[in-house]
């Protein structure tokens, strides 16, 4: 099994250009999730899904815009890229929309994203 | 400020020695989870504790739930260069759909 995976492992931009984030799983997993990573910080949701057409927005969303058309798919999008979008980005799924202990999140690699 | 609350943030040790990792909040969690990150990978989890006063272990780990479920630590004994990595804590409260992470411990052990 591929996971989560995440496409691009590394992107530079310019400040004001727009790029997505790809992340798919092949686990059937109804939850999915965008967190940022930043030193000292830990990680931050931004947005997150539990299910097709369903999403909802995490700790920080600002500047990002997410979609879930398919059950395997959840791409971030960043509309006009700022120097404090700076971060690595990661996605994470988990089999059950709500906590009720023991449930585990499976987290992709991740991309290293930097604004310029 | 953050939720939950890690310390210490950063711990450099010899291979032998003992640790513990502490992870605090106001807050009443319904499950705290601890992950460990690797440079250039996503974080992995290594255990669930759901019960207040539960303890896990996991060969040398050794993970405490708060009576209140407000703390959790985790203790490694006779730590080995392999444990060196970032340790994140993260807890779900009850009936939630986020999990909100700690700020992590950046653990290196020496040989």
């Amino acid at each position: 099994n591929a996971g989560v995976t995440q496409t691009p492992k590394f992107q530079v931009l310019k400040t004001g250009q727009s790029m997505t984030l790809q992340c798919a799983q092949d686990m059937n997993h109804e939850y999915m999730s965008w967190y940022r990573q930043d030193p000292g910080m830990g990680l931050r949701l931004i947005h997150y899904s539990v299910g097709a057409g369903i999403t909802d927005q995490g700790e920080v969303p600002n500047g990002y815009n997410v979609s879930r058309s398919t059950t395997e798919d959840f791409p971030l999008r960043l509309l006009s890229a700022a120097p404090s979008q700076t971060s690595v980005y990661f996605c994470a799924s988990r089999h059950r929309t709500r906590w009720g202990g023991g449930e585990k999140l499976f987290f992709g690699s991740g991309t290293q994203l930097s604004v310029l | 400020t953050q939720l939950l609350e890690q310390s210490p943030q950063f711990l450099s040790i010899q291979e032998g020695e003992n640790l513990t990792v502490y992870c605090n909040s106001s807050s009443v969690f319904s499950s705290l989870q601890w992950y460990r990150q690797e440079p250039g990978e996503g974080p992995v989890l290594l255990v669930t504790v759901v019960t207040g006063g539960e303890v896990k272990k996991l060969k040398r780990l050794t993970f405490q739930f708060g009576d209140a479920r407000k703390d959790s630590s985790l203790h490694i004994t006779a730590a080995q260069p392999g444990d060196t990595g970032l340790y994140l804590c993260a807890g779900a409260q009850n009936a939630g759909n986020m999990l909100t992470f700690g700020g992590g411990t950046r653990l290196m052990v020496k040989p």
